[in-house]
């Protein structure tokens, strides 16, 4: 059964700093990744789609990698502004099912 | 494409009635996901179809829960009876492609509240 583990679960960082939110997944038998945020009492915005044959996506200020072989991905967000203040998700896609397996989540404050 | 359509967006609802989630996916996907969120949980997957079809329910915590597909346009996910500990925010996701190769697209949800 696919595990997907995010850290840290939470982080609080000064306005315009670069930063790095760490997902991992125990079967590396995956179809894509996709980083997603979550403001509260809102629903998911998709950020960045990384399929099993890439190594990383970008846009804008972010940049999702993927590491299938050793089940990790990063979501780097540079300059950070308070704007940025959410929660973010990795999910991942494996196995013969179609549906999402989530990370629980690291929520994120920027200080202005 | 005003993207994944969700209806209503909250919900108060007493221990014991029926409620009705509804769900409307982008035109041409043909994956249809409902999931439901909690602190205490995370997001769970309840229930997924391909081309109108369940393909996997075994996240349905309960018989109280049901789910139909009857055209690729609308889903609903319905709960008889509910119970307090339902109180959740349900999401639809609807996706394109085998293996959700085209991402996944999730509605604002609905935010049950069972009293």
């Amino acid at each position: 059964k696919q595990e997907v583990t995010q850290i840290p679960a939470a982080l609080s960082v000064p306005e315009g700093e670069n930063l790095v939110l760490n997902c991992s997944f125990t079967d590396s038998a995956i179809y894509n990744l996709q980083w997603f945020r979550q403001d509260p009492g809102k629903g998911l915005t998709s950020l960045l789609l990384i399929q099993s044959s890439q190594r990383e996506q970008t846009s804008g200020r972010l940049n999702a990698s993927l590491d299938k072989s050793s089940g990790r991905s990063t979501l780097y967000i540079a300059a950070s502004q308070p704007g940025d203040s959410a929660t973010y998700l990795c999910a991942v896609t494996s196995g013969s099912a179609r549906q999402l397996t989530f990370g629980s989540g690291t929520q994120l404050t920027v200080l202005p | 494409d005003a993207g994944v359509i969700q209806s209503p967006r909250h919900e108060v609802t007493e221990m014991g009635q029926e409620v009705t989630l509804r769900c409307k996916p982008i035109s041409g996907h043909n994956s249809l996901f409902w999931y439901r969120q909690t602190m205490m949980r995370g997001l769970e997957l309840l229930i997924y179809f391909n081309n109108n079809v369940p393909i996997d329910d075994s996240g349905m915590p309960e018989d109280r829960f049901s789910a139909k597909m009857p055209n690729a346009s609308f889903s609903t996910l319905k709960i008889q009876p509910s119970e307090p500990r339902d109180s959740a925010v349900y999401f639809c996701a609807s996706s394109l492609g085998d293996r959700g190769s085209g991402g996944y697209t999730f509605g604002s949800g609905t935010r049950l509240t069972v009293v």
